[in-house]
């Protein structure tokens, strides 16, 4: 589905870097996630957003922060890269009715 | 706390063959169950929800309250259902989504 995006499609870094992740959708929704998929260990909860001024916390959201700068961006920042934060992650939005999923086409971060 | 168990890391078939992906759930409360595909190279997608008691590429699923289940069937896979599958839960009202780790279903020739 398009009308998520994700930028960069994949980064490779070092220890110890600054790194952001962007997303932007066009879907007009106000609820926003990020999530990291580990193969065997599925999808899981970063950060979520319910709309611009709501941020709230996922499972696993220690090394991780996040900006929502618009309805339309949310943003994920690793403050100091590990190597243990390699993985797939994935913005999604979901809609105000049904409460279906919409995910971005991820990022694949590798931390060196 | 919600909770969601996908048994089976890996399902392999054979084309023609009856399929049935596990998913067990744990939640308290009124939930709201979904089932998400991957395929390869491919983001992640709604395959069907519920609510909607609907078949969707001839794939069905049920949710059994009683036995807290929501299990994915197709009576007949195809190889073009090789993907990774995802059971998901929401509490109704709570827009918090709580994922399975996934099944990879894989339907040989």
């Amino acid at each position: 589905d398009a009308d998520v995006t994700q930028t960069p499609r994949n980064r490779i870094t070092k220890t110890g870097k600054r790194i952001m992740l962007e997303c932007s959708q066009t879907k007009g929704h106000d609820r926003m996630y990020w999530y990291r998929q580990d193969p065997g260990l599925g999808l899981r909860l970063i950060y979520y957003s319910f709309d611009v001024k709501d941020i709230n916390k996922g499972e696993i959201s220690d090394g991780y922060s996040v900006s929502r700068q618009a309805q339309a961006k949310f943003s994920l920042s690793l403050e100091s890269a590990i190597p243990n934060q390699t993985a797939l992650y994935f913005c999604a939005t979901s809609d105000p009715f049904f409460d279906t999923q919409y995910f971005g086409p991820g990022t694949r971060l590798t931390v060196l | 706390a919600q909770r969601v168990t996908q048994p089976e890391k890996l399902l392999s078939v054979f084309k023609g063959a009856p399929v049935e992906l596990k998913c067990n759930y744990s939640y308290s409360g009124s939930p709201e169950l979904f089932w998400y595909v991957q395929y390869s190279r491919q983001r992640l997608q709604l395959l069907l929800r519920h609510i909607s008691r609907e078949s969707i590429k001839g794939f069905t699923a049920d949710l059994n309250k009683g036995e807290t289940s929501f299990h994915l069937k197709k009576p007949f896979a195809q190889e073009e259902d090789s993907a990774m599958y995802y059971c998901a839960l929401s509490g109704r009202g709570s827009y918090i989504p709580t994922f399975g780790r996934g099944t990879s279903l894989i339907v040989h020739p």
